[in-house]
């Protein structure tokens, strides 16, 4: 079974441009969240979709969007980047919206200019 | 508010050395606890979930417990070695499902 997967793997943007990321969740998957990493904040949770719904979101700006299709995928928009974007972006799916174990991408590297 | 400890922040081990890494939360109303892994410039890998009712799990050399009442969590890794060096990172879910992250544990185990 593949893995959950992301593209880009790396992004070079300079400030005020705009970015989409990509994620593919694992098959049979429908739950995708985002989150943020940076050496300052750590993890921080962006926000979840499930079955194309956005069910929560996080303390982020709302230049920071997301959407998901109806094949689970999803995909995350930054507008107007910001130096303070650049950061490990990773998603994490899981099969519905219960207790159970998320799994992890690579994660996008984004790095603003 | 649930906030997420974990000490230490980094440790230098020799090899065959048997580990503890200790994560802390504020909000003792969990219903599960997951441990993670992850190597540089890498993305998570899930080591162990702790469903609340559980009070360990194992996993090969890994074995983590939790302790709801006392807001704790350990990981404990036996016979360590070189490839276990990566940052080791707890996350509790909080009442809208979202993971709240610890600030993770670098571990480097040297030959």
């Amino acid at each position: 079974k593949a893995g959950v997967t992301q593209t880009p793997r790396y992004l070079i943007k300079t400030r005020g441009q705009q970015v989409t990321l990509s994620c593919s969740p694992i098959s049979g998957h429908r739950s995708v969240s985002w989150y943020q990493q940076t050496p300052g904040q750590g993890l921080q949770f962006l926000f979840e979709y499930f079955s194309e719904t956005q069910r929560n979101k996080g303390n982020f700006p709302g230049r920071f969007s997301g959407r998901q299709f109806s094949n689970s995928r999803s995909e995350m928009n930054v507008s107007t980047l910001e130096l303070g974007d650049s950061a490990l972006y990773l998603c994490a799916t899981k099969w519905g919206t219960g207790e159970e174990t998320q799994y992890f991408g690579p994660g996008t590297r984004l790095l603003v200019l | 508010k649930q906030e997420v400890t974990q000490i230490p922040a980094a440790l230098s081990v020799p090899e065959g050395e048997n580990l503890v890494l200790n994560c802390s939360f504020t909000d003792s109303a969990i219903y599960n606890l997951q441990w993670f892994r992850q190597d540089p410039g890498k993305g998570l890998t899930s080591l162990l979930l702790i469903q609340s009712s559980q009070r360990e799990q194992t996993s090969g050399r890994l074995n983590a417990s939790l302790d709801k009442s006392s807001g704790r969590s350990t990981l404990y890794i036996a016979a360590s070695q070189p490839g276990d060096s990566a940052t080791y990172l707890c996350a509790v879910p909080s009442n809208t499902d979202k993971l709240i992250f610890g600030t993770g544990t670098r571990l480097q185990v040297f030959p």
